[in-house]
């Protein structure tokens, strides 16, 4: 069955850095998706990408954050000075039309120290 | 925005036991999926079911999208069935494409 895959599994960095987490939609999907969450707490939606562009986004994707699909394949998640707050698992997902079934990666655990 | 509760918050079995999660929604939806978030943190789908009934082993799912509920039911439940399940919508109007997920139920199976 195809899947969503994400790089890295896990990746630890000091507050002020900049994070880039990287996915791997399935391949005939049109609609992509980031997701996080805090320890502990239920999944909550960062943003979602369709046609090349930023379809919705959430308060909490705000200018820190950025996505982008750089070539046909890969499409990612950058947070360009993180804080300890952004300490998180970040879930890509993908779904190939609107209100269909949306799959999710394995997902990349951010800790920010 | 939507609104997703699910019912009940934990629960602890033993195994071999039944047991029926709950998730009610504030608003209509195009979009209804169930995950198990297992102990590594992975999300599992498990269902895609905006209406309707279906049946996957031990696992069934029934929508009740008139009334804006969605059951899960676990039979026959083993050890590897804890975790947590995540009940998550997506509204036919104004939400976009994105999934909105409940609170989640917690569910341990003991020996």
């Amino acid at each position: 069955e195809p899947e969503v895959t994400q790089t890295p599994s896990h990746q630890v960095t000091q507050m002020g850095q900049e994070v880039i987490l990287r996915c791997v939609p399935i391949s005939n999907h049109l609609y992509f998706y980031w997701y996080r969450q805090i320890l502990g707490q239920k999944v909550e939606f960062l943003v979602s990408f369709y046609n090349n562009e930023i379809s919705e986004k959430s308060e909490i994707f705000d200018d820190q954050f950025s996505v982008e699909r750089p070539d046909g394949s890969n499409f990612t998640l950058k947070i360009r000075s993180t804080k300890l707050e952004d300490s998180a698992m970040y879930f890509c997902a993908s779904s190939d039309s609107r209100g269909n079934t949306i799959y999710f990666g394995e997902g990349s655990w951010l800790t920010v120290v | 925005g939507i609104q997703v509760e699910q019912s009940p918050p934990d629960l602890i079995l033993q195994e071999g036991a039944n047991s029926t999660l709950r998730c009610n929604f504030s608003d209509s939806v195009n979009n209804l999926q169930w995950f198990h978030q297992n102990p590594w943190g992975q999300l599992i789908n498990l269902f895609y079911i905006p209406s309707g009934t279906k049946q996957n082993g031990r696992l069934s799912a029934t929508t009740v999208a008139t009334e804006r509920y969605s059951l899960l039911y676990i039979s026959s439940s083993q050890t590897t069935d804890s975790g947590v399940y995540f009940c998550a919508v997506g509204p036919v109007t104004g939400g976009g494409n994105k999934l909105t997920f409940g609170t989640g139920t917690q569910l341990k199976v003991e020996l």
